[in-house]
């Protein structure tokens, strides 16, 4: 079975471009959660989506928003890239919220 | 609100030592507990979990029983090996946390031949 899987990897942006990053979730699994992991400031939710829905979305700008699509992969889009929003994406889906997530391997972004 | 509580690191051990790292948490309900394991340069992997008070949860030698009395979900092996160096953190699910799980800070685990 395939597990969560991120792309790209890596990338590279300069300050005030745009960026999107993609997620595919777990076959059956219809929640996808994104979270940040900045050096320093352990991981912080940003966005879940259930069924299509965007559910919750934890304590960063506008300029942070995403989708998810019917087969229930999703993009975490970030306008106006600022140099702190360099980190580490990671991207999660669930079957069911007492579950637990499992996670993909991450988006590594630098914004210079 | 919500929240999970570690012990700072980083915690250094020889090979073979008994490990321990405490984790606390803060909960309105009944929330599960996990732990979730950090390789360098990887993603976060399931370690193990547990969904209500009492259960343990168990996975490739370690161990962690869910305590309500004491609010702790305290992470053991009895002997570590090099390849457990890693980053470790604890974390709850609540049903009034809108589907997302509440991390601790994580706690730097190395492991010395």
């Amino acid at each position: 079975e395939a597990g969560v899987t991120q792309s790209p990897t890596h990338l590279i942006k300069t300050r005030g471009q745009q960026v999107t990053l993609r997620c595919s979730p777990i076959s059956g699994h219809t929640s996808v959660y994104w979270y940040q992991q900045a050096l320093g400031l352990g991981l912080q939710f940003l966005l879940w989506y259930d069924e299509g829905e965007e559910r919750n979305r934890g304590n960063f700008p506008p300029r942070f928003s995403g989708r998810q699509f019917p087969n229930y992969s999703s993009e975490l889009n970030v306008n106006a890239l600022e140099l702190e929003d360099s980190a580490l994406y990671l991207c999660a889906s669930s079957f069911g919220q007492g579950d637990g997530y499992t996670f993909g391997s991450g988006t590594r972004l630098t914004v210079v | 609100g919500d929240s999970v509580t570690q012990m700072e690191g980083p915690v250094t051990l020889s090979e073979e030592a008994f490990l321990t790292i405490n984790c606390t948490y803060t909960a309105t309900g009944y929330p599960s507990l996990f732990w979730y394991v950090q390789y360098p340069g990887e993603g976060l992997q399931l370690l193990l979990k547990a969904t209500k008070a009492d259960d343990k949860g168990s996975n490739k030698g370690f161990e962690a029983t869910y305590r309500k009395e004491t609010t702790s979900f305290h992470l053991e092996k009895g002997s570590v090996q090099v390849s457990d160096s890693a980053v470790y953190f604890c974390a709850l699910s609540d049903y009034n946390q809108g589907g997302k799980l509440i991390f601790g800070q994580g706690t730097e685990l190395s492991v010395k031949p």
